[in-house]
């Protein structure tokens, strides 16, 4: 069946850190795969796509067919990206996304 | 650009009440529309995707008759909780897909409604 996993609920560095949101998904094809982000008190809103190879805020993700993995990195975090993060994998005809869990990012100063 | 209008924001009404959530694009079309139901503290959950000038489709475990959605008009999908109950509270979330173009183009959220049954 078709998932996406984050293991982790909650991810907590300090400034200046590396992190990396890990994202492991399950779907037979070649997958189509967004990170999402949710600030505090804003909507939802697009990261960056797979497909489109870009780096957004400092943030890159890489396809990783092999371990089916798909892990939101940024070298130096900043307080200002404290959020949650959601992994996400379109479905289907229509695009139906299905999201992870989401892992909370909370970087201290 | 790509903005999505999701009215109201917050909604407070009694037990037994119909209430219609509406989900605007703004400054683009969208063929398709999807609804999401967020409980707290979790992840969103597809409730069923909206086409416009068809019927909806709705997830399993969703109650089509209780989850009434319409769309009308390339820029507007509503979504009615017929008869709403303490536990249909919730935090609702649309998302609009420009097109109509490929399956895998991003979704744009809107700002979410959160509905609370007396």
């Amino acid at each position: 069946a078709q998932r996406v996993t984050q293991p982790e609920k909650l991810l907590s560095v300090f400034k200046g850190a590396p992190v990396e949101l890990k994202c492991n998904y399950s779907y037979s094809g070649s997958p189509e795969l967004f990170w999402y982000v949710q600030y505090s008190r804003q909507r939802l809103q697009l990261l960056l796509r797979h497909i489109s190879r870009e780096s957004i805020k400092g943030f890159t993700a890489d396809l990783n067919k092999g371990e089916t993995s798909f892990h939101l990195k940024k070298p130096f975090a900043q307080e200002e990206d404290s959020a949650m993060y959601y992994c996400a994998l379109p479905l289907g005809s229509q695009g139906n996304l299905i999201f992870g869990k989401g892992t909370k990012l909370s970087v201290k100063p | 650009g790509a903005v999505v209008s999701q009215h109201p924001s917050w909604v407070i009404c009694k037990s037994g009440t119909s209430v219609k959530i509406e989900c605007r694009s703004l400054d683009f079309q969208a063929t398709t529309m999807f609804w999401y139901r967020q409980f707290p503290k979790q992840s969103l959950m597809l409730m069923a995707t909206s086409n416009e000038g068809s019927k909806a489709t709705y997830e399993q475990g969703v109650e089509k008759d209780k989850f009434l959605i319409n769309h009308a008009s390339l820029t507007l999908s509503t979504l009615t909780v017929t008869s709403a109950h303490p536990e249909d509270s919730s935090f609702y979330i649309c998302s609009a897909r420009p097109g109509p173009t490929g399956y895998n183009q991003p979704q744009h959220f809107g700002d979410g409604t959160r509905l609370s049954i007396l």
